[in-house]
C-alpha cells in the first residue's frame, strides 16, 4: 500500500533562510510524486511533481524537490524564505498506472520569521 | 481555462438535513476527483469518475455519502442525514487522461459545518 509521511507538522524559518520540508513516501511501484500548497481558505496548488524524467523538479515560486529513490524521499526545498510562503504543504504519491488517485501526507505549516 | 470551480464556497447545516455540493471541472478533463479535509490532516480520497463512471469509491464514502456525473462534466456529491462528524473541507480536482494524467487540480473547495 501507498503511503506518505511528512517529518514536522510545523517548520519556522527566518526570512531569507532555506526552506527545508521533508517527504518520504512507500510505494510498491514507482510513484508519481507531487507536492501541493495550501493558503488558508482556498484549495491546492500544485508546486511541482515527479513523473519518473529528471529526478531534480523544479517547481513554481523557486521552490524544488529531489527524487531519491534509494531513501524513498522528495524533500521540497527553496534557498530563501519569503513571507509570502507562509503556507500549509501537501506531499502526495499516486500510482502509475492507474486511477491517479492522490495520497496526502498530513502537511507541514511553514512559518517564516522576519 | 477557468480552473475547477464549486458551490457553495461554505455550507452551514443541522443534524440530520441532506446537502449537496457542486464541481465543474476543468472543461476539456475527463477525470473528476473528490476529497474530504479534516482540520490539521491531508486530504482523504472519496470517489473517482471517468467521464460518467463512478470507477471507484473509498471506504471512507458510507451509504449516506452519493456522487453523481451524469453527463460527464460537472459532478455532485450529496451527504444525506448529516452529521457532525461530517464537518470538513470538501474537495473537488479534475484531470485530464490525454495529457499529464496524473496531475490533478483542485478547486477552492466547500466547507461543511454540521451543527
Amino acid at each position: 500500500a501507498q503511503s506518505v509521511t511528512q517529518l514536522g507538522s510545523h517548520v519556522s524559518v527566518s526570512e531569507g533562510a532555506l526552506v527545508l520540508l521533508r517527504c518520504n513516501y512507500s510505494s510498491s511501484v514507482p510513484p508519481y510524486l507531487f507536492w501541493y500548497v495550501q493558503y488558508p481558505n482556498q484549495g491546492l496548488q500544485l508546486l511541482l511533481k515527479y513523473t519518473s524524467a529528471a529526478t531534480l523538479v523544479k517547481g513554481i515560486n523557486g521552490f524544488e524537490a529531489e527524487f531519491k529513490k534509494s531513501e524513498t524521499s522528495f524533500h521540497l526545498t527553496k534557498p530563501s524564505a519569503h513571507m509570502s510562503d507562509a503556507a500549509e504543504y501537501f506531499c502526495a504519491v499516486s500510482k502509475s498506472p492507474g486511477t491517479y488517485k492522490y495520497i496526502f501526507g498530513t502537511g507541514t505549516r511553514l512559518k517564516v520569521l522576519a | 481555462d477557468t480552473g475547477v470551480s464549486q458551490n457553495p464556497r461554505h455550507k452551514i447545516t443541522k443534524r440530520g438535513q441532506n446537502v449537496t455540493f457542486r464541481c465543474d471541472p476543468i472543461s476539456e478533463h475527463n477525470r473528476l476527483y473528490w476529497y474530504r479535509q479534516t482540520l490539521g490532516q491531508g486530504p482523504e480520497f472519496l470517489t473517482y469518475f471517468q467521464n460518467e463512471a463512478q470507477l471507484e469509491k473509498s471506504r471512507l464514502l458510507s451509504d449516506r455519502f452519493s456522487a453523481e456525473r451524469p453527463k460527464g462534466s460537472f459532478s455532485t456529491l450529496e451527504i444525506q442525514r448529516t452529521e457532525q462528524g461530517d464537518s470538513a473541507m470538501y474537495l473537488c480536482a479534475s484531470s485530464s487522461s490525454t495529457s499529464g494524467g496524473e496531475t490533478q487540480y483542485f478547486g477552492p473547495g466547500t466547507r461543511l459545518l454540521v451543527l
